[in-house]
């Protein structure tokens, strides 16, 4: 059974442009969540979305944005980047949103803004 | 705010030794605590414990949470190399997948 997949696993971008980061989840699974991790503040919650709606947000500002499509992939957004946008992005899935599910990672896309 | 805390930040032990990991939390509407290991890449699923005082257990990993006291504890015995790695805890505390995590333990372990 394929794992999470994220692509593209490494990307460098210019600050003032924006990206897209792509998410497959664990075949099945119908919750993805996204995660920004850096040195700095560890891991932090950025959203999560199921059945293609957003259930939660955490405290990023609006340039950050995603969805989910029908077929549970989600992509997340930034947009305008700044510098400290670099980080390591990790998508997460599990079968259904609530608590007791498990939740799996994917390897995670690595930004860097220059 | 939710909050989660790990220590030791860093430890260094050597291979067969025995380590324990602590987590402590802060949250409101507490789900359930989950234990991951880090290395180079994704976070790698180790335990998720909902109940106070069940240990959870796989291979020479172990975990036990107390919701009186609000912690948890990661143990893992003779240590080998290939246990070096970050080891995150997190919580789960609302409706969601939503987790808080801790800053985590880095653990290295020397032949």
């Amino acid at each position: 059974k394929a794992g999470v997949t994220q692509t593209p696993r490494y990307l460098i971008k210019t600050r003032g442009q924006q990206v897209t980061l792509s998410c497959s989840p664990i075949s099945g699974h119908r919750s993805v969540s996204w995660y920004q991790q850096t040195p700095g503040q560890g891991l932090q919650f950025l959203f999560e979305y199921f059945s293609e709606t957003q259930r939660n947000k955490g405290n990023f500002p609006g340039r950050f944005s995603g969805r989910q499509f029908s077929n549970s992939r989600s992509e997340m957004n930034v947009s305008t980047l700044e510098l400290g946008d670099s980080a390591l992005y990790l998508c997460a899935s599990s079968l259904r949103s609530g608590s007791g599910n498990t939740i799996y990672f994917g390897e995670g896309s690595w930004l860097t803004v220059v | 705010e939710d909050k989660v805390v790990q220590s030791p930040l860093s430890l260094v032990v050597h291979e067969g030794d025995t380590v324990t990991l602590n987590c402590s939390y802060e949250v409101t509407n507490f789900r359930s605590l989950l234990w991951y290991k880090q290395e180079k890449k994704a976070p790698t699923f180790l335990f998720m414990l909902t109940s106070s005082g069940i240990e959870k257990k796989s291979g020479r990993l172990s975990s036990i949470l107390d919701k009186k006291e609000l912690f948890s504890i990661l143990n893992i015995t003779a240590t080998q190399t290939g246990d070096s790695a970050i080891y995150l805890c997190a919580v789960e505390s609302n409706a969601g997948n939503m987790l808080t995590f801790g800053g985590g333990t880095r653990l290295m372990v020397k032949p």
